[in-house]
C-alpha cells in the first residue's frame, strides 16, 4: 500500500475549521483515502473514505486533489472532542484489505 | 457506525500464564478480522489477519506460536497471548471488515489493555 506522509502535529482553535493534510504522492488507481481518528486510550473510529471524488458525511470533508496526489479531511467546526490522533491511510479496495497505520497528526483544539 | 466490541477491556496476569481476549462484530458479520497492538506513544501495528474458517496470516515478525488466533465464527475472533511475559504487556485492538453496505469498512473495537507482571 502507497505510504502516507502527515504533519506529526497541528492545532487549531474551538469552532474554527480544522483542515488535516496528507500527501500521498505514490497512490495508485484502485487505491482509496481513509481517515480514521484514534481519541486517548480507544479504538480507532472511522471518519471517511475516498477514490477520486470529494466526500462530505457528517462527521467530516474529504477533499482529494485532482491528481490523487494528496487530500485533506476537514472539521467544519472543531470542538474540544476532536481532539485526537488522526491518520490518513491509502488501500487497495481489491487487495489484502489491511489498514496500515503511520504516525498520523496529533491534532490539538484549543478553547 | 457499525460496533465492535472487546472483552476485556483491561487484564493484568502474571508473567508464563495464556490470556484470552475476544473480539465481537455486534450488528453485522465479519469474515475477516484483523489484530493490532499498540505501545505507548506509538502508532498501530497490525499483528495478523483473522479469516473465518480458516488460518490466520501473521504479520513478518509475529510470532503465531506465541499469539494465537481463532476466528470460529462471522461475528467472533480470539487473539490468546500464550505464555504472557512483560513485554507482551500493550494495547490489543482488533477491527472487523463490514462487507454488508455499498462500500466496506473497517470499524475498531475499543481495545484491550494487558498488563503482565
Amino acid at each position: 500500500d502507497a505510504k502516507t506522509t502527515q504533519p506529526p502535529s497541528m492545532d487549531c482553535a474551538e469552532g474554527r475549521a480544522a483542515n488535516l493534510p496528507c500527501n500521498h504522492s505514490t497512490i495508485s488507481g484502485n487505491e482509496y483515502v481513509y481517515w480514521y481518528r484514534q481519541i486517548h486510550s480507544q479504538g480507532p473510529q472511522y471518519i471517511i473514505h475516498g477514490l477520486k471524488n470529494n466526500e462530505t458525511n457528517e462527521m467530516a470533508s474529504l477533499i482529494i486533489t485532482e491528481d490523487r496526489k494528496s487530500s485533506t479531511l476537514i472539521l467544519p467546526h472543531a470542538t474540544l472532542r476532536d481532539t485526537a490522533v488522526y491518520y490518513c491511510i491509502v488501500r487497495d479496495f481489491q487487495g489484502a484489505q489491511k489498514l496500515v497505520f503511520g504516525q498520523g497528526t496529533r491534532l490539538t483544539i484549543n478553547p | 457506525g457499525a460496533v465492535v466490541s472487546q472483552h476485556p477491556s483491561r487484564v493484568i496476569c502474571k508473567s508464563g500464564t495464556s490470556v484470552k481476549i475476544e473480539c465481537r462484530s455486534l450488528d453485522f458479520q465479519a469474515t475477516t478480522m484483523f489484530w493490532y497492538r499498540q505501545f505507548p506513544k506509538k502508532s498501530l501495528m497490525l499483528m495478523a489477519t483473522s479469516n473465518e474458517g480458516s488460518k490466520a496470516t501473521y504479520e513478518q515478525g509475529v510470532e503465531k506460536d506465541k499469539f494465537l488466533i481463532n476466528h470460529a465464527s462471522l461475528t467472533l475472533s480470539t487473539l490468546t497471548v500464550t505464555s504472557a511475559h512483560p513485554e507482551d504487556s500493550s494495547f490489543y485492538i482488533c477491527s472487523a471488515r463490514d462487507t454488508s453496505g455499498a462500500q466496506e469498512t473497517q470499524y475498531f473495537g475499543p481495545g484491550t489493555r494487558l498488563l503482565v507482571l
